[in-house]
């Protein structure tokens, strides 16, 4: 198993350039979510998903949009790069009987300039 | 909504010293608890969790932690650091349920080891 694996791993964009990050997980997992991780904030939810076609908001969606039109990819998108976007994002997987238990990405390092 | 607050932002111990990294949750119903450890560039690892059984949970690599619910902390702990064990840690807590619980982050604490 791949586990869960995350696409480009770095990128850089100009203000107002458009994006798409792709998350992937083999684990066959029903919930996925996506993160930033800024410094000395932790990390913080975007959007999550609780099944292919249904997403929600977490606590920081301004300026993201999700996608999960299949189950092992969840999609997040930025249709106009701002610098407050420059950030670390990790995606996480979990299953509906692991007890909350979330499996994380390696990381997409995104620079706006 | 739930909070986790970790103490320290960078906690620096000799090789062979006692780690202890703090963190306290704010929850009025005994959550479940998480550390997670991420290494340089690397995505976050489960280092163990509290899910209502044994208040002290052993972990991966040497680590524990004891959840006390008096004083909503779930304290990680190592008797002997070791240099390998140079990484961030992130204390989580669960929140809400089923497919809809999330886990709220502290904002971590990175941990120096020095010979």
């Amino acid at each position: 198993n791949a586990g869960v694996t995350q696409t480009p791993k770095f990128r850089v964009l100009k203000t107002g350039q458009s994006m798409t990050l792709l998350c992937a997980q083999d684990m066959n997992h029903e919930y996925m979510y996506w993160y930033r991780q800024d410094p000395g904030m932790g990390l913080r939810l975007i959007h999550y998903s609780v099944g292919e076609g249904t997403t929600a908001k977490g606590e920081v969606p301004d300026g993201y949009n999700v996608s999960r039109l299949k189950k092992q990819n969840f999609l997040l998108g930025l249709e106009s790069a701002a610098p407050s976007q420059t950030s670390v994002y990790f995606c996480a997987s979990r299953s509906s009987t692991a007890k909350q238990t979330q499996y994380f990405g390696p990381g997409t390092r995104l620079l706006v300039l | 909504a739930q909070s986790v607050t970790q103490l320290g932002s960078h906690v620096s111990v000799s090789e062979g010293a006692l780690v202890l990294l703090r963190c306290n949750y704010s929850s009025s119903v005994p959550p479940y608890l998480f550390w997670y450890v991420q290494y340089p560039n690397q995505g976050l690892q489960l280092l163990l969790k509290y899910t209502s059984a044994a208040t002290l949970v052993k972990g991966i690599n040497g680590f524990e932690a004891e959840f006390k619910k008096s004083e909503t902390s779930f304290h990680l702990t190592k008797p002997s650091a070791h240099m390998s064990d140079a990484a961030e840690y992130f204390c989580a807590v669960s929140e809400g349920s089923g497919g809809y619980n999330k886990l709220i982050f502290g904002a971590g604490t990175r941990l120096a080891v020095h010979p």
